[in-house]
């Protein structure tokens, strides 16, 4: 039971470079999330995915798209990466319990560092 | 949307001592509040959260305080030990599901 597994760990690109970032959950989550880490700003959510074949913006989403590719696996791409995307991202799922119940904390992988010069 | 503020960024206590961390959030709706430590290089990895029918939690040195009127809660920890140098963030579920964390805090433990 790996949990959440996120690749590559580490990339450096070159300005107006494009690339995926993959993410794969071994969980049965329904949902999915891809965050970025800067510091002093704590952890800013990307996009989301709530259920498989749904993708939502969060509150940075400009510069990026994703792919909810089925249950397990929610990617991230960068079309054309800019030096203001370099940063440390996380890939999440959780489940959602239902009635009050709501979701369960998330499971995070390990990150991506990404570097754009 | 939601909105969490997270108090103080940086902490520095004597090993033994406590730490409190605190965060407010805006939306009355929030039900869910997790905790993560996150060390460094490492992932977020939850350690305690609490729901709002409740108004404190613990789990041995750890403990999660919820004012649902003020909206705000707090970390504590007691009896700090080196190990638990990290930088901690809370967070807070809004109504569509989602986590929005705050800040983070930077927590140094000296021996």
């Amino acid at each position: 039971n790996a949990g959440v597994t996120q690749t590559p760990k580490f990339q450096v690109l070159k300005t107006g470079q494009s690339m995926t970032l993959q993410c794969a959950q071994d969980m049965n989550h329904n949902s999915m999330y891809w965050y970025r880490q800067d510091p002093g700003m704590g952890l800013r959510l990307i996009y989301y995915s709530a259920s498989e074949g749904t993708t939502d913006k969060g509150e940075v989403p400009n510069g990026y798209n994703v792919s909810r590719l089925n249950k397990r696996e929610f990617s991230l791409r960068l079309e054309s990466a800019a030096p203001s995307q370099t940063s440390v991202y996380f890939c999440a799922s959780s489940e959602v319990l239902g009635g009050q119940g709501g979701i369960y904390g998330y499971t995070f992988g390990s990150g991506t560092r990404l570097t754009v010069v | 949307g939601e909105n969490v503020e997270q108090h103080p960024s940086t902490l520095s206590v004597q090993e033994g001592d406590s730490a409190v961390i605190k965060c407010t959030y805006s939306d009355s709706a929030s039900n869910y509040f997790p905790w993560y430590k996150q060390e460094l290089g490492k992932r977020p990895q939850l350690i305690i959260d609490i729901r709002s029918n409740v108004g404190e939690k613990k789990d041995q040195r750890i403990a999660v305080t919820l004012n649902k009127t003020a909206k705000h809660f707090s970390l504590h920890i007691t009896e700090t030990q080196p190990e638990d140098s990290a930088v901690y963030f809370c967070a807070a579920k809004d109504r569509f599901q989602k986590l929005v964390f705050g800040t983070g805090t930077r927590l140094l433990v000296s021996p």
